[in-house]
């Protein structure tokens, strides 16, 4: 079945690091593709998300391509801040979440 | 934007009986609902697809009988958790799918901490 693969972490980097989370998929056909994003003790928001292959999706300096060659919609963002520390989900529209990746920003 | 409640926010009861947990869009209808349970520093786990009256699809492994959800009306979604036991407990959450020009878009309920004793 459809399933996405995300790089686990948790991740730590510092003020105005390089961001790159990686983000795989498995799918019959050509599914949309989310990146979605939980602050310490708040609820799911969406970040970005792209339709089609191709399609960058952005937001809030966060971006990420869906590639269909490498099934993959990797997020980076060239410069993180302390206020980007949170769990980033990668989601499938089948709703399915990778494992998610917990990021820490540390001043 | 569209907004999904929960309620409620947080439910403590004894081992052995029922919860309701309810999930409503309250500014769009949403012809699909899609419930998760989420472990501590875990990720959602995808437990039902409900659809506006239909039974929900629900994925392997989640007892049927055990969650039981209905979708009664394009604006709410229940979750009952029967007979819930300790390792019932957890966060629940819900998410609502909103028709767009686009396409779709997928909202979050802020969850459920459900603590059963």
């Amino acid at each position: 079945g459809d399933s996405v693969t995300q790089m686990e972490g948790p991740v730590t980097l510092s003020e105005e690091a390089f961001l790159t989370i990686n983000c795989t998929y498995t799918a019959t056909g050509y599914p949309s593709l989310f990146w979605y994003v939980q602050y310490p003790g708040e609820g799911l928001q969406l970040l970005l998300k792209a339709t089609k292959a191709d399609d960058k999706g952005s937001n809030k300096g966060f971006e990420a391509t869906y590639r269909k060659e490498t099934t993959s919609f990797h997020l980076e963002k060239g410069s993180v801040q302390v206020s980007d520390s949170a769990v980033y989900f990668c989601l499938l529209d089948d709703m399915r979440f990778g494992a998610g990746t917990r990021l820490t920003v540390k001043p | 934007g569209a907004v999904v409640s929960q309620h409620p926010s947080r439910v403590i009861c004894k081992s052995g009986t029922s919860v309701k947990i309810e999930c409503r869009s309250l500014d769009f209808q949403a012809t699909t609902m899609f419930w998760y349970r989420q472990f501590p520093k875990q990720s959602l786990m995808l437990m039902a697809t409900s659809n506006e009256g239909s039974k929900a699809t629900y994925e392997q492994g989640v007892e049927k009988d055990k969650f039981l959800i209905n979708h009664a009306s394009l604006t709410l979604s229940t979750l009952t958790v029967t007979s819930a036991h300790p390792e019932d407990s957890s966060f629940y959450i819900c998410s609502a799918r909103a028709a767009t020009s686009g396409g779709y878009e997928q909202y979050f309920g802020p969850g459920t901490r459900l603590t059963v004793t």
